[in-house]
């Protein structure tokens, strides 16, 4: 298995500009999560699918961003119009919840999104 | 705010010893996991202990569980310069969706030679 895959590996972008993250779970996997992470305030879960339906998204920092899952086998984070603050590595998991405990969650290797 | 909190933030051994790090909770959990994380890629999945289970291993790790104490300490014996990483605990925050994983700091392990 190909594992996580993320796109693009680094991303710089100039402030006020939209910026795409694209990410392709573990086939067969049913829940997708989307992370953040930053020295200040580590790993933050901005949002996580289930199906491809948006279960929770109380972390996602603001209506500037968005995510979207329209098949199982691919999501976006959308970031329009992306800040300075915004700056950060977005990680991409998946995983597969099996007999109701937490199976193990499997990381792409993420995207570096610098926002000058 | 974080769920988990490691402890040492860091860590410096040489290649052979002992390493041994601590995870603090705040809430009940169903399960904790330990990710590594080395530099410039994403966490791989250890290790995963279930609320009901006190210790676990697997090859050279060894976790433990204390949910009176809500914490749990990870060990890796026999230490190389290949598990130079940082490592980082992983508790649902929310037991009644038990699909939402937090993350503690983490902790920066350096193995020398």
């Amino acid at each position: 298995d190909a594992g996580v895959i993320q796109s693009p590996r680094h991303e710089v972008t100039e402030m006020g500009q939209e910026v795409t993250l694209r990410c392709k779970p573990i086939s067969g996997h049913d829940y997708l999560f989307w992370y953040r992470q930053t020295m200040m305030r580590g790993l933050e879960l901005l949002i996580y699918f289930n199906n491809n339906v948006p279960i929770d998204d109380s972390g996602m920092p603001e209506d500037r961003f968005s995510a979207k899952m329209p098949n199982a086998s691919f999501s976006t984070l959308k970031i329009q119009p992306s800040e300075p603050r915004d700056s950060a590595v977005y990680f991409c998991a998946s995983s597969l919840r099996t007999g109701g405990y937490n199976s193990p969650l499997h990381f792409g290797n993420g995207t570096r999104l610098t926002v000058t | 705010s974080q769920q988990g909190e490691e402890d040492p933030q860091a860590l410096s051994i040489q290649e052979g010893e002992n390493a041994t790090m601590n995870c603090s909770y705040k809430t009940s959990i169903n399960n904790l996991q330990w990710y590594r994380q080395n530099s410039g890629r994403g966490l791989v999945h250890l290790i995963l202990i279930r609320s009901n289970e006190r210790e676990k291993h697997s090859g050279r790790l060894r976790v433990t569980l204390d949910t009176s104490k809500k914490s749990s300490s990870l060990l890796i014996t026999a230490s190389r310069a290949a598990d130079t990483a940082s490592y980082f605990c992983a508790t649902d925050a929310d037991p009644g969706t038990a699909s939402k994983l937090t993350f503690g700091t983490g902790t920066r392990l350096q193995v020398t030679l």
